[in-house]
């Protein structure tokens, strides 16, 4: 079945260092989303890529989805302590977009102030 | 909006005792999702639901029943608790199209 895998699975970083966390899908996706969970919390919906080659920018994050639609990145740049948390890829499963989200296992993100 | 309530927020059940997740989404949403997380594992699919009517098995759906009772509401069953579903369960819901899925605050569950 559709797998999709994200590493590395722990980051701790320095404050003020960067962070990239990579996604890799079996096969080519429509779509890829980004979610990130703070500790005890839920997963929060952060951007949607649906374009080969695109690049979106949030402030300090910024995502990439591959040219072949089955790999994308998650850049922070210069960290801060109000980014710890696991950071989850998604891509659509069976069913298209009323199908299943199959997500990574996330990458859990630790920030030494 | 109150978004996705899943209800108990926390729950211990014994060995082989039943119980029923409860999920009710107010965004008139088509799809929703019953995930568990547990450590290192990530977010796996235990049954979805595309539509009023209709639930799909996911990654995890042994030991688990479903019912998609109407647009709003989609319950998860543990019909003899074990051990290994001790876990964290989370309900999403998703409306048309590509878009972005919307979960509940979780429901604590501990099977001893």
């Amino acid at each position: 079945g559709q797998q999709v895998m994200q590493i590395p699975q722990y980051q701790h970083v320095q404050e003020g260092e960067d962070f990239t966390t990579y996604c890799n899908s079996s096969t080519t996706l429509s779509n890829i989303q980004w979610y990130k969970q703070r500790p005890g919390g839920h997963p929060v919906f952060l951007i949607q890529l649906v374009k080969s080659g695109e690049v979106k920018k949030q402030k300090r994050l910024t995502f990439q989805f591959g040219e072949a639609k089955k790999n994308s990145s998650l850049h922070i740049t210069a960290t801060q302590t109000t980014d710890v948390g696991t950071y989850f890829c998604a891509g659509p499963g069976a069913g298209g977009s009323q199908g299943n989200l199959i997500f990574g296992k996330g990458t859990k993100l630790s920030v030494k102030p | 909006n109150a978004g996705v309530t899943q209800t108990p927020k926390f729950q211990v059940l014994k060995t082989g005792q039943s119980m029923t997740l409860q999920c009710a989404q107010d965004m008139n949403h088509n799809s929703m999702y019953w995930y568990r997380q547990d450590p290192g594992m990530g977010l796996r699919l235990i049954y979805y639901s595309a539509s009023e009517g209709t639930t799909d098995k996911g990654e995890v759906p042994n030991g688990y029943n479903v019912s998609r009772l109407n647009k709003r509401e989609f319950s998860l069953r543990l019909e003899s608790a074990a051990p290994s579903q001790t876990s964290v369960y989370f309900c999403a819901s998703r409306g048309q199209g590509n878009t972005e899925a919307f979960f509940g605050q979780g429901t604590r569950l501990t099977v001893v």
